[in-house]
C-alpha cells in the first residue's frame, strides 16, 4: 500500500526558531517524489520543495529544506527561521513514478501555529 | 497568466440536485486531477485525466462524473448531490514533469 503519515497533527513553534514537521511514507516504486505543500487559511495549495527519490543532496528552497532520509522513509520539511506568515496547514505527499499520470498521494496534514 | 481557476468558488445543493464545477487552466498542461479535502484529512483523488478526451478514475470516484472535451477545461459533475459530498474540492494541472498546480478551491455544502 501506498501511503503518506504525518503524525503530529499540530506544532508550535516560536518565532524565528526552526521547526521540523514529520513525514514518513510507504510505497514499494523504487523511483518516486517527495513534495510538500503549505495551505494558508485562505485555502489555496502552495507548493513548498521537492525531493526526488535518487537525488543524493536534500532539497532546499530558500527557509524550506527537506531532511530525507530513504532507509527510514522519512521526508521531513525544516523551516528556519520562523515567521508569523508561516502559519498554515502543510501536508506532505508523494508521487510514486509507476502509472505514469502523475498521481499525488497526501497525507493528513500538520497544522502550524508561529507564535511571536 | 491565471494559472488553474476554478467556478464557482461557494456553492450550497439540496441533496439530489446536480450541478458542474468547472476548472481552466492557461499552461498547457496535459494532466488534469479532482481532488477532495475533508476536515482532518489530506486531498484524495477523486478523478483525473492525462489528455483530452481522456479520464479515469483516482481514489474516491463513486458519485462523480468528469469530462475533459478541450484540453484547457476539466469537468467535475454530481448528479445527485449527497451530504457526503459536503467538502472543499481542488482542481490542479500539470506538465510529464513532477510539479502540480493547484487552483483555489470550491467549497460545496450539500444540505
Amino acid at each position: 500500500a501506498q501511503k503518506i503519515t504525518q503524525t503530529q497533527p499540530g506544532m508550535f513553534v516560536q518565532e524565528k526558531e526552526a521547526v521540523t514537521l514529520d513525514c514518513t511514507y510507504d510505497t514499494s516504486d523504487q523511483s518516486y517524489g517527495l513534495f510538500w505543500y503549505k495551505q494558508p487559511s485562505s485555502g489555496e495549495m502552495i507548493f513548498l520543495i521537492y525531493q526526488g527519490s535518487y537525488d543524493e543532496q536534500n532539497a532546499t528552497e530558500g527557509r524550506y529544506s527537506l531532511n530525507f532520509q530513504k532507509a527510514r522513509k522519512s521526508a521531513n520539511l525544516v523551516i528556519s527561521a520562523s515567521q508569523l506568515g508561516d502559519s498554515a496547514m502543510y501536508f506532505c505527499a508523494m508521487r510514486p513514478f509507476s502509472g505514469g499520470y502523475n498521481k499525488l498521494i497526501f497525507g493528513a496534514g500538520t497544522r502550524l501555529a508561529v507564535h511571536p | 497568466n491565471a494559472g488553474v481557476t476554478q467556478t464557482p468558488k461557494f456553492r450550497v445543493l439540496k441533496t439530489g440536485q446536480s450541478m458542474t464545477l468547472l476548472c481552466a487552466q492557461d499552461m498547457n498542461h496535459e494532466y488534469m486531477y479532482w481532488y477532495r479535502q475533508d476536515p482532518g484529512m489530506g486531498l484524495r483523488l477523486i478523478h483525473y485525466s492525462v489528455g483530452e478526451g481522456t479520464t479515469a478514475k483516482g481514489e474516491v470516484p463513486d458519485g462523480y462524473n468528469v469530462s475533459r472535451l478541450k484540453k484547457q477545461n476539466f469537468l467535475l459533475g454530481l448528479e445527485s448531490a449527497a451530504p457526503s459530498q459536503t467538502s472543499v474540492y481542488f482542481c490542479a494541472s500539470s506538465s510529464r514533469s513532477y510539479e502540480q498546480y493547484f487552483g483555489p478551491g470550491t467549497r460545496l455544502t450539500v444540505t
